[in-house]
């Protein structure tokens, strides 16, 4: 399998610029989450989907944020306006159901730079 | 509410020394409790997790946790470590369908 696969690896920016960072799942897995992680604050959960639907997004930051699964290989997070706080690796990962059990598979990350 | 309480930010260990990465965690209900390595630039893998049964669990390279109800704690170990084990050390639990995580221990290895 390929695993968990982001694009683009690598992102800088300009503050203000709008930013879209994008997430292909492990086939046949119906759950998908996204994760930022910073120095400061560590590992902190966004948003997760259950079968495409968003189920909790109480971690997404602000207004700013926003995601999507539009179907079950294939989501988006976007940022709009972007800042320079925003700096940090996001990861998306995925698991076969949405049950507390269940190991997360982690991609390899989106490492955004907002000057 | 859940948490998980990582108390060392760093542990250094000279190679084939024994290492242990403490984890407390806390819930109000039953939990699985889950160890992730991020190796240098890469995303989260597993290492090992509790779920049920035997209170020792146990890695293909040579780590194992145990899981201590009383306690509330899930300290992971390994007799003898090598260079390749320099990586950050994610506890995480899991109570309900959101995992969380605490804030990593970074180990690193002494030649």
């Amino acid at each position: 399998d390929a695993g968990v696969i982001q694009s683009p690896r690598h992102e800088v920016t300009e503050m203000g610029q709008e930013v879209t960072l994008r997430c292909k799942p492990i086939s046949g897995h119906n759950s998908l989450f996204w994760y930022r992680q910073t120095m400061m604050r560590g590992l902190e959960l966004l948003i997760y989907f259950n079968n495409n639907v968003p189920i909790d997004d109480s971690g997404m930051p602000e207004d700013r944020f926003s995601a999507k699964m539009p179907n079950a290989s294939f989501s988006t997070l976007k940022i709009q306006p972007s800042e320079p706080r925003d700096s940090a690796v996001y990861f998306c990962a995925s698991s076969r159901q949405g049950q507390a059990r269940e190991t997360q598979y982690f991609g390899p990350g989106t490492r955004l730079l907002v000057l | 509410a859940q948490s998980v309480t990582q108390l060392d930010s760093q542990v250094p260990v000279f190679e084939e020394a024994p290492v242990e990465l403490r984890c407390n965690y806390s819930s109000s209900v039953s939990v699985y409790l889950f160890w992730y390595v991020q190796y240098p630039n890469q995303g989260l893998q597993l290492l090992l997790k509790y779920l049920s049964g035997s209170t020792l669990v146990e890695s293909i390279n040579g780590f194992e946790a145990e899981f201590n109800k009383s306690q509330t704690s899930f300290h992971l170990r390994k007799p003898s470590v090598h260079i390749s084990d320099t990586a950050e050390y994610f506890c995480a639990v899991s109570g309900n369908e959101k995992l969380t995580f605490g804030t990593g221990t970074r180990l690193t290895i002494i030649p």
